[in-house]
């Protein structure tokens, strides 16, 4: 079965860096674009960014374009989500998605709590 | 790039129903035949239950339905179970490999 698993969350100071990584299986890996969501506390899904299938393309939301970085490893069938200059605004917990051959989200990893604090 | 408008909270009795309505733009729900719902219960994985507007992925109960009208969409739950107790939330693509989500509406089951 599809399994999305989160992993690189944690506590970091503002302005600092973290990178978040998602293990993904069950799936042919390389046919499905993939996707971050987040939720801060108390508050309801945003989409975060998206990479393609072939990764030839990714985009972001405005809240986060030039600070976050969406890649993939197909070796390792991985995704990750470099995020640069983290402030409190960017604390929430962040889930991996997969997108189906349409625009839906089909699976999705139980997420990793990021807290920006100093 | 503004949230989509859904009701805060929407409640029923067993066996009864509920509707929620997701509002957004003509640039997104408007434009798009690809509005989705997806079931969340906290500390869980969010769940799919409803995709372009009004198919049900494999697995979910015909009690879910989802329907379109310009630039609004809903979700229909009948036959209101106790699991079905939680937030749902809609989205849209919008074009240019972006999506938006809806504000959330937390369903009880009274």
């Amino acid at each position: 079965q599809v399994q999305l698993v989160e992993s690189g969350g944690g506590v970091v100071q503002p302005g600092r860096s973290l990178r978040l990584s998602c293990a993904a299986s069950g799936f042919i890996f390389r046919n499905s674009g993939m996707h971050w969501v987040r939720q801060a506390p108390g508050k309801g899904l945003e989409w975060v960014a998206m990479i393609w299938h072939d990764a030839s393309n990714e985009d972001y939301a405005d809240s986060v374009k030039g600070r976050f970085t969406v890649s993939r490893d197909y070796s390792k069938n991985m995704v990750f989500l470099q995020m640069n200059r983290l402030g409190a605004e960017d604390t929430a917990v962040y889930y991996c998605a997969k997108q189906t051959t349409g625009h839906s989200l089909d699976a999705w990893g139980q997420g990793t709590m990021v807290s920006v604090s100093s | 790039q503004s949230a989509l408008t859904q009701p805060p909270s929407a409640s029923g009795s067993p066996g009864q129903s509920v509707t929620i309505s997701c509002t957004g733009t003509s640039g997104d729900v408007g434009d798009f035949n690809e509005v989705s719902w997806y079931q969340h219960h906290p500390g869980k994985a969010p769940k799919l239950m409803i995709y372009q507007v009004n198919k049900r992925p494999s697995g979910v109960p015909d009690r879910f339905s989802g329907s379109k009208s310009g630039n609004t969409a809903s979700l229909a739950v009948s036959g209101l179970q106790a699991e079905d107790e939680a937030d749902y939330y809609c989205s849209s693509y919008r074009g240019n490999n972006k999506w938006v989500f809806g504000t959330g509406t937390k369903v009880s089951v009274l």
